[in-house]
């Protein structure tokens, strides 16, 4: 079966350090999501991206998150400076969307675990 | 804008009993639905999804879910579970021109007793 690929699997960072989180998406999949998950929050939908651009990043904090797609095969997400309330998992999944809107489901990885001390 | 309410954060039954996973949602165009199921330290799986045509989905592993659209409704049920359905089950929609937008509720803990 396809997978999304999760990097790394778990993270322990000192607030104030830089965390890079990476995801390879299904190949032939044109939409990546980036979502959060907390106790107290759910499931958050930080970002997602269409054939590699942005489409909508507004659930993301912009003055230290920064999601990318340098190309098809990688999706990064930035925290940069790392704080104690970041600490959650963080989901990558993707998706092939038909036309505006139609999905058939996606895929989710099986997350990083990160926490900021 | 489309939100989701699941009516239930925990849910406790006996094996082989039968289980209704509750999910409201909230949206003033058409809708795709899905419902996800999450085990513990994983990634959550699609477990069954409306997008068209008959309103009652069915999983492969005896789940099955109505979409109802006079009431917004799109519950979750299995006739008789196992202790292996112990898990989180999430339901999400996703709204037309939203570009595939995924919008997950808050998730119902299914915990099956022997």
């Amino acid at each position: 079966d396809a997978r999304v690929t999760q990097t790394p699997r778990h993270k322990v960072t000192e607030m104030g350090q830089e965390v890079t989180m990476r995801c390879q998406p299904i190949l032939g999949h044109n939409t990546v999501f980036w979502y959060r998950q907390t106790m107290m929050q759910g499931l958050e939908l930080l970002a997602y991206f269409r054939n590699r651009a942005p489409l909508d990043d507004s659930g993301m904090p912009k003055d230290r998150f920064s999601a990318e797609m340098p190309d098809a095969t990688l999706a990064t997400l930035k925290i940069q400076p790392s704080e104690p309330r970041d600490s959650a998992v963080y989901f990558c999944a993707s998706g092939l969307v038909i036309g505006w809107d139609l999905n058939y489901g996606y895929t989710f990885g099986s997350g990083t675990r990160l926490t900021v001390v | 804008a489309q939100s989701v309410t699941q009516l239930d954060s925990q849910v406790p039954v006996f094996e082989e009993a039968p289980v209704e996973l509750r999910c409201n949602y909230s949206s003033s165009v058409s809708v795709y639905l899905f419902w996800y199921v999450q085990y513990p330290n994983q990634g959550l799986q699609l477990l069954l999804k409306y997008l068209s045509g008959s309103t009652l989905v069915e999983s492969i592993n005896g789940f099955e879910a109505e979409f109802n659209k006079s009431q917004t409704s799109f519950h979750l049920r299995k006739p008789s579970v196992h202790i292996s359905d112990t898990a989180e089950y999430f339901c999400a929609v996703s709204e037309e021109n939203q570009g595939g937008k995924l919008i997950f509720g808050q998730g119902t803990e299914l915990s099956v007793k022997p």
